[in-house]
């Protein structure tokens, strides 16, 4: 299997408050993790790659002060929104490779509303 | 932006064979072909990939043309749960998703 999950589900936040999302890899050690966002009727855009054990490497645009991403082991990335505004509210999705491999998994995603 | 081409939609009854057009005429030569599929408010799922031969699993066949820069995707007895935008995907590192094909399965 290849099965990967995020914490929370959906959450809904203060502007100007900070919000963390976790992206596991249930069955499956990933060395690489991946962050996505998608708007309302568009699709996923990448935000960031991570490594286990290495610094992520952000896409054109994606402010990495912002978008803090941790990926402390082969099961785990953190997504931390930092200071989050009402134009942060997005639909964010991790996926995750098995070692070795270049196919992704993703997760179920989270819901995020920042009011 | 994407470097594959998708038609915007599709309609298809059910139980019957969905197949699902893409073009991707700048796909290198090392690079796969990856199909995902996103139902409503979910995380993108991982259907199938291809390099050049023709592939099959439990969820859908892939038809890969001999110069590679076109394929489709087929799934052969079409559910209501099918219905979902499909992405087809030029495969690496990075995945960029274009708008896909939104397939409608109808009773």
């Amino acid at each position: 299997g290849a099965v990967v999950s995020q914490h929370p589900s959906w959450v809904i936040c203060k502007s100007g408050t900070s919000v963390k999302i976790e992206c596991r890899s249930l069955d499956f050690q990933a060395t690489t993790m991946f962050w996505y966002r998608q708007f309302p009727k568009q699709s996923l855009m990448l935000m960031a790659t991570s490594n286990e054990g290495s610094k992520a490497t952000y896409e054109q645009g994606v402010e990495k002060d912002k978008f803090l991403i941790n990926h402390a082991s082969l099961t785990l990335s953190t997504l931390t929104v930092t200071s989050a505004h009402p134009e942060d509210s997005s639909f964010y999705i991790c996926s995750a490779t098995k070692t070795g491999q270049e196919t992704q998994y993703f997760g179920p995603g989270t819901r995020l509303l920042v009011l | 932006d994407a470097k594959t081409t998708q038609p915007p939609s599709m309609d298809c009854a059910e139980g019957r064979a969905a197949n699902l057009p893409c073009n991707h005429s700048t796909i290198s030569g090392n690079e796969y072909v990856y199909w995902y599929r996103q139902i409503h408010s979910q995380g993108p799922q991982y259907i199938i990939h291809g390099l050049k031969n023709n592939e099959t699993n439990e969820m859908a066949s892939l038809i890969i043309t001999e110069d590679r820069k076109s394929s489709t995707l087929i799934l052969p007895h079409a559910t209501l749960r099918d219905t979902a935008v499909y992405y087809c995907i030029e495969g690496g590192n990075k995945l960029v998703f274009g708008a896909g094909t939104i397939l409608r399965v109808k009773s």
